[in-house]
């Protein structure tokens, strides 16, 4: 199985800071690499998509860069609503691997 | 959207289906089955192919052979058929549906205990 590490696992940012989340596959997974966010209580949501493609009625403030096995999400100006969790996926191969999430809080 | 349902409390080693019933768009997409126990990460569960790639079925080793997906494109309603149920299935169970880009729609999810 595709292992995928995702850091930090946590992380304290201010309103208006950027932020930069990273994962790491344990092997080249062609650009097949997901973002998510996720709030408490709630069904994950579709952020990014193929490393860098933003899901319709995303914002733009959300950006995804990486290639190979290494990928980045990030934020470029933390807002209130940005507080969740976020999780990477690869669905190059099966099964599908998640990262094991990064919390993003209010400092 | 879709709307999942069927969860709630069930014995260890008993069976259950959940729906995922689709409603304003077309489910004619490859469209999966996600898991998340509770205080923990996300966990793939499964996946079925649009008919027209042969509705084919891909499985997490977790539920292989236990979990069947399938599809009623017909009725626009996705199926998990669980079998053999453990407390390590206990979880909120979300479906997902493809549309012109990947796991575009997901549902609000349905929890799923299995305890004695």
């Amino acid at each position: 199985d595709i292992q995928m590490t995702q850091f930090p696992s946590s992380l304290s940012a201010s309103i208006g800071d950027r932020v930069t989340i990273t994962c790491r596959a344990s092997q080249d997974i062609n650009n097949y690499l997901a973002w998510f966010q996720q709030k408490p209580g709630k069904a994950p949501k579709s952020l990014i998509y193929s490393a860098s493609s933003l899901q319709g009625g995303v914002s733009s403030k959300f950006s995804g860069s990486g290639s190979g096995s290494d990928f980045t999400l990030t934020i470029s100006s933390l807002q209130p609503e940005d507080f969740a969790i976020y999780y990477c996926l690869q669905y190059s191969t099966y099964p599908w691997t998640f990262g094991q999430g990064t919390k993003v809080e209010i400092k | 959207q879709l709307v999942e349902s069927g969860g709630g409390l069930v014995q260890p080693g008993r069976s259950l289906r959940l729906s995922c019933t689709a409603s304003g768009f077309t489910v004619d997409y490859h469209m999966s089955w996600f898991r998340q126990a509770p205080g923990k990460g996300l966990e793939w569960v499964g996946l079925i192919r649009r008919k027209a790639s042969g509705g084919t079925t891909e499985y997490a080793a977790s539920v292989e052979g236990r979990f069947t997906i399938s599809r009623d494109d017909s009725k626009s309603i996705l199926y998990l058929h669980m079998t053999g149920l453990t407390t390590e299935d206990t979880a909120v169970y979300y479906c997902s549906s493809d549309g012109t880009t990947p796991m575009s729609t997901w549902g609000q999810g349905t929890l799923v205990t299995v305890s004695s």
